[in-house]
């Protein structure tokens, strides 16, 4: 059973460059959670998606947009990129099963914006 | 507003316990999270505790709740060389929105 898995591992980008990223979500699992992981951060909660909607999201600008594909498979696109917007972007998947809401995490693909 | 602080840093010999400590601020959180993250992987769920629990041991993890000081404590125990990584202190604050600290390095000295 495959796990969260993302694509690209890395990716570099110049100022003003626009990125898609990648994630497959755990077999078995409908909701996809975004995250952005800044050097020497934790992660911040970007946005989630369930049902092919954007469900909730986190304080970030209309820059960051996704999408959610019928397989559950989901996007993370961020246009007029910035220097700032260097990070590992986390994917998260989760189902119902678990009370806890535990997500699980794939391994992330590092931007490098210059 | 919402924080969750932990100490960037600890060092501990191999064979030691390892005590990693966070403060958050929201006492609505349900669940506190541990999560552990090694180099080129992404966060992996150690253990969790219900608000409601003070305690909660799994193998060699041993979780501390004290809600009213809103303080959360991980103690590894028998420390070994694979339990090197960063590890994340979260809470949950429902509608799926989870908060992280940002992160203690353990490292482990021989």
């Amino acid at each position: 059973d495959a796990g969260v898995t993302q694509s690209p591992t890395h990716l570099i980008k110049t100022r003003g460059q626009q990125v898609t990223l990648r994630c497959s979500p755990k077999s078995g699992h409908d909701t996809v959670s975004w995250y952005q992981q800044a050097l020497g951060q934790g992660p911040q909660f970007i946005f989630q998606y369930y049902e092919e909607e954007e469900r909730q999201r986190g304080n970030f600008p209309d820059r960051f947009s996704g999408h959610q594909f019928p397989n559950y498979s989901s996007e993370l696109n961020v246009n007029a990129l910035l220097l700032g917007d260097s990070a590992l972007y986390l994917c998260a998947s989760r189902g119902d099963s678990r009370p806890y809401n535990e997500q699980f995490f794939g391994p992330g693909t590092r931007l490098t914006v210059l | 507003g919402e924080d969750v602080e932990q100490s960037l840093f600890l060092s501990v010999r191999e064979g030691d316990s390892s005590v990693i400590n966070c403060t958050y601020t929201d006492s609505s959180s349900t669940y506190l999270y541990w999560y552990k993250q090694e180099p080129g992987a992404g966060l992996q769920l150690l253990t969790y505790i219900f608000s409601n629990m003070d305690m909660k041991q799994d193998q060699r993890l041993t979780v501390l709740l004290n809600k009213k000081d809103k303080h959360l404590s991980l103690r590894i125990a028998d420390t070994q060389t694979g339990d090197s990584a960063i590890y994340f202190c979260a809470e949950y604050l429902g509608d799926d929105k989870i908060i992280f600290g940002k992160g203690t390095r353990l490292h482990i000295l021989p």
